[in-house]
């Protein structure tokens, strides 16, 4: 079974750029999370799908922050313009159903680490 | 405030020892509680999941317990080895929705 795709795995841009990371989930798993995780920190939820519906962007800086998931399937994180404090490597996980009451686990990409200078 | 607290940010043992993470919460009632492992430059790799109401699991190596009076989880790794070398984060349920991660413990096995 294919895992969760991630790209591109590194980028670097320098600050008020724009920025744009892709996902593609575990076939068949209905919810897609975007994480940020700082250098020695924990990830940090920044949306979550439940298809192609948004379920939590409670954390989402919907100032420069948005993201989308087409047909319910991929996933594009984007940033506009981006600040030094985005530095951080964005993760993209997916689980079959919705919700932590699943106890279903996440399953993460890789992640793409993003330099903003 | 809401808040997760693992042990102490990096963890040296010697192989063979057990290893014990902990990880401690403040304003979270989870139903459940995940353990993931991360490598360096990798996503984290989901190990194990406790239920609230369920004192202990084990698999393998590996045994967490979870006491919700304490508000503490305890992850143990027994005859640990240098691949066992990893950060490991522990994930709280938040509210039946998702997980909230705590900040990680660097583990280092010492040969």
């Amino acid at each position: 079974e294919a895992g969760v795709a991630q790209s591109p795995r590194y980028k670097i841009i320098e600050k008020r750029q724009s920025v744009a990371f892709w996902c593609n989930p575990i076939s068949g798993h209905a919810t897609l999370y975007w994480y940020q995780q700082i250098l020695g920190q924990g990830p940090k939820l920044l949306i979550q799908f439940q298809n192609n519906g948004v379920v939590d962007d409670s954390q989402l800086p919907k100032d420069r922050f948005s993201a989308e998931r087409l047909k319910g399937v991929d996933s594009t994180l984007k940033i506009q313009p981006a600040k030094l404090e985005d530095s951080a490597v964005y993760l993209c996980a997916s689980s079959p159903r919705g919700g932590s009451s699943n106890t279903g686990e996440l399953f993460f990409g890789e992640g793409s680490r993003l330099t903003v200078l | 405030s809401q808040k997760i607290e693992q042990n102490s940010e990096a963890l040296n043992i010697q192989e063979g020892k057990t290893a014990t993470l902990t990880c401690n919460y403040t304003n979270y009632s989870p139903a459940y509680l995940q353990w993931y492992r991360q490598d360096p430059g990798r996503g984290p790799v989901f190990l194990l999941l406790i239920r609230e109401n369920e004192k202990e699991k084990r698999k393998e190596r590996l045994k967490v317990t979870f006491d919700t009076t304490l508000k503490q989880s305890l992850f143990h790794i027994t005859a640990s080895q240098p691949a066992d070398s990893a950060t490991y984060l522990c994930a709280l349920d938040n509210y039946g929705q998702n997980f909230v991660f705590g900040p990680g413990t660097r583990l280092s096995v010492l040969p």
